[in-house]
């Protein structure tokens, strides 16, 4: 089984900053990688798949890059509605399916 | 919009048998290539997926529940279900049910529900 790793696992920034999100997988995942934003209460929210294309509707400043084991999502000026937990999901299918889901990262106010 | 509503047992006792049927509306299950899904989030484990179904009746389940799960379909009602046997404390979760095309990344989530073992 594929595990994902994610740093940090809390990033405290002002609104306005860009924000770097990391996200490993112990083996190679091609590009079948995606990035989801969860509120309090809310099911996690799609906002990029394929490592960097933006989900439909998801604004211009979230952004994704990366392949087989590092990956990146970048926030070009961080909203106040930008502020949840982030995780990313490998979609590999190999050797066998099972979709593993990183364990997060926590943006909050500073 | 296709949307995606999780009802069932939100107290389960231990060993019973957890039951959810995930209502889907503006769209149908039988449509192909999509591969419903069932996923659950509990503060120890995170996100985790548990299984899903396909192609009208193909199925797929984490190898770390595959002996307790059990995920059809009903495509009268349009709607699939999530059934998990034998289950314990650690089995409680907020469960999403959730919908991925090809690959296997989720663009439609449910709101999720609370689901608590305890006797």
């Amino acid at each position: 089984e594929i595990v994902m790793t994610q740093s940090p696992a809390t990033l405290s920034v002002s609104p306005g900053e860009r924000v770097t999100l990391s996200c490993r997988a112990s083996q190679s995942v091609s590009r079948n990688l995606a990035w989801y934003q969860q509120k309090p209460g809310q099911a996690p929210r799609l906002l990029i798949y394929g490592a960097s294309t933006r989900a439909t509707g998801i604004p211009a400043r979230f952004s994704g890059s990366g392949s087989g084991t590092e990956f990146t999502l970048t926030i070009s000026s961080l909203q106040s509605e930008d502020f949840a937990v982030y995780y990313c999901q490998e979609y590999n299918n190999w050797p066998r399916p099972v979709f593993t889901f990183g364990p997060g990262t926590t943006v909050d106010i500073k | 919009q296709l949307q995606l509503q999780e009802s069932g047992s939100r107290l389960v006792k231990p060993s019973q048998t957890l039951s959810l049927t995930c209502d889907v509306s503006g769209g149908s299950i039988s449509s192909g290539g999509y591969s419903w899904t069932w996923i659950r989030q509990s503060p120890g484990k995170g996100l985790e997926w548990i299984g899903y179904i396909y192609n009208g009746g193909i199925t797929d389940y984490n190898p770390s529940l595959k002996s307790r799960v059990t995920i059809s379909m009903d495509r009268s009602k349009n709607q699939f279900s999530l059934e998990l046997t034998s289950v314990t404390g650690a089995d409680t979760a907020v469960y999403y049910c959730a919908r991925a095309g090809d690959y296997i990344y989720f663009e439609y989530w449910g709101q999720g529900t609370l689901v608590t073992i305890s006797s």
